[in-house]
């Protein structure tokens, strides 16, 4: 029972594709969040919705949109591949969106990548 | 400058030894201090927590936080082999959800 689940693990494309990650949480949080983890094991955050509603926009090209159809799925959408979008990517879940003492559950990653 | 600091190492150590692990930051908003281990082709997981300043203890594992100097460190005891991961330090302001993380620092104990 994987309480943030992440699909597909792996993902190889070629440049220019379209491709969709999903992302399902059984916790019943209310924030979910995509976040991307480059080479270097660096963590940024790209996006966050809270109950459907986007809250989080960080500066992430246009070709990446995200879609909350609900409040326990989050999904990533990526046109137009680049080379520089290969990378992990993490769902994640919360309680609340503000304050808290809630950490994070990480989903276990979407290595993406881009030949 | 990244809002969070974080030594990627590797740091190797032998089983048994007391494990420091530090982050410094530079926003002095943040109030909210966590640490996550993640093993190699997992997503993190959530080890420990703070609020402020002070310390925290669980088990093996304790953590401090110094916000006047704006650092913060994990100390492991007696570390096992089984601890070999990368720790990223993490930290939020109460306004927002942002969580913030460190670069990340891989720690391998060696039996």
């Amino acid at each position: 029972d994987t309480a943030v689940s992440q699909t597909p693990k792996y993902l190889v494309t070629q440049m220019g594709n379209d491709k969709s990650i999903k992302c399902e949480q059984n916790l019943g949080h209310d924030t979910m969040y995509w976040y991307k983890q480059d080479s270097k094991k660096f963590l940024k955050i790209m996006f966050s919705y809270n109950n459907k509603e986007l809250i989080i926009n960080e500066t992430v090209p246009n070709r990446f949109s995200p879609k909350s159809p609900d409040k326990a799925h989050l999904n990533l959408h990526i046109n137009s591949l680049e080379l520089g979008d290969s990378a992990v990517y993490f769902c994640a879940s919360s309680l609340r969106d503000r304050g808290g003492s809630d950490g994070y559950t990480f989903g276990s990653g979407t290595r993406l990548t881009v030949v | 400058q990244k809002e969070v600091e974080q030594d990627p190492g590797p740091l190797s150590v032998p089983e048994g030894a007391i494990v420091s692990l530090n982050c410094t930051y530079s926003n002095s908003a943040f109030q909210y201090f966590m640490w996550y281990r993640q093993y190699s082709r997992k997503g993190p997981e959530l080890l420990m927590y703070t609020y402020s300043s002070g310390n925290k203890e669980d088990g093996r594992f304790t953590a401090q936080v110094d916000k006047s100097s704006k650092y913060i460190s994990l100390f492991i005891r007696d570390s096992q082999p089984s601890d070999s991961a990368t720790y990223l330090c993490a930290m939020k302001a109460g306004n927002t959800g942002k969580l913030i993380f460190g670069q990340g620092t891989t720690l391998q104990v060696k039996p």
